[in-house]
């Protein structure tokens, strides 16, 4: 079964630009979720997606955003980058269960500049 | 809160046992995570705990709960140079949602 697919792989962006990264999961996972890694503030949450609605949001400014499709990909979309958007983006797939076993995918290195 | 702390590196011999720490402030945990990540790549996941549970094994993997203390360790036996990383414990506070609260991650490095 293939894994978490994520693409672009890397993304080099200037300041005030938009970005939207894809996120395809594994097949028969229906909830997406996205979390951003910087070495000052580690792993924080974005927001989790399932069945097309976001289910959960982190504490990050509106210019993050994010949707699903009716295949469970999902994109998220940062509007206005600034240079602290500079990040590793992962997003993270499960079946709806209990126990919360997210698989991750490789990320998307952004970089602003 | 969801403070999740763990020590920043550890240097352990080949064939030595490591173990990682990890404590959390959030007593309403739910499930409790381990991840690896190598360079370049996404997370792993290696295993997990249940909240009411005090031990888990897995292989060469022990999971350690102290739910008074909140403090959850991970003990890697016969530790191998493939076993050098980034590991992080995460938590969750809510059962069947999928936001978890990541530590921030231990440097593991094995010396040959």
């Amino acid at each position: 079964k293939a894994g978490v697919t994520q693409t672009p792989r890397y993304l080099i962006k200037t300041r005030g630009q938009q970005v939207t990264l894809s996120c395809s999961p594994i097949s028969g996972h229906r909830s997406v979720s996205w979390y951003q890694q910087t070495p000052g503030q580690g792993l924080q949450f974005l927001f989790e997606y399932f069945s097309e609605t976001q289910r959960n949001k982190g504490n990050f400014p509106g210019r993050f955003s994010g949707r699903q499709f009716s295949n469970s990909r999902s994109e998220m979309n940062v509007s206005t980058l600034e240079l602290g958007d500079s990040a590793l983006y992962l997003c993270a797939s499960s079946l709806p269960g209990v126990r919360n076993e997210q698989f991750f995918g490789p990320g998307t290195r952004l970089t602003v500049l | 809160g969801e403070d999740v702390e763990q020590s920043l590196f550890l240097s352990v011999r080949e064939g030595d046992s490591s173990v990682i720490n990890c404590t959390y402030t959030d007593s309403s945990s739910t499930y409790l995570y381990w991840y690896k990540q190598e360079p370049g790549a996404g997370l792993q996941l290696l295993t997990y705990i249940f909240s009411n549970m005090d031990m888990k094994q897995d292989q060469r993997l022990t999971v350690l709960l102290n739910k008074k203390d909140k403090h959850l360790s991970l003990r890697i036996a016969d530790t191998q140079t493939g076993d050098s990383a980034i590991y992080f414990c995460a938590e969750s506070l809510q059962t069947g949602a999928n936001n978890l609260f990541f530590g921030t991650g231990t440097r593991l490095t094995v010396i040959p």
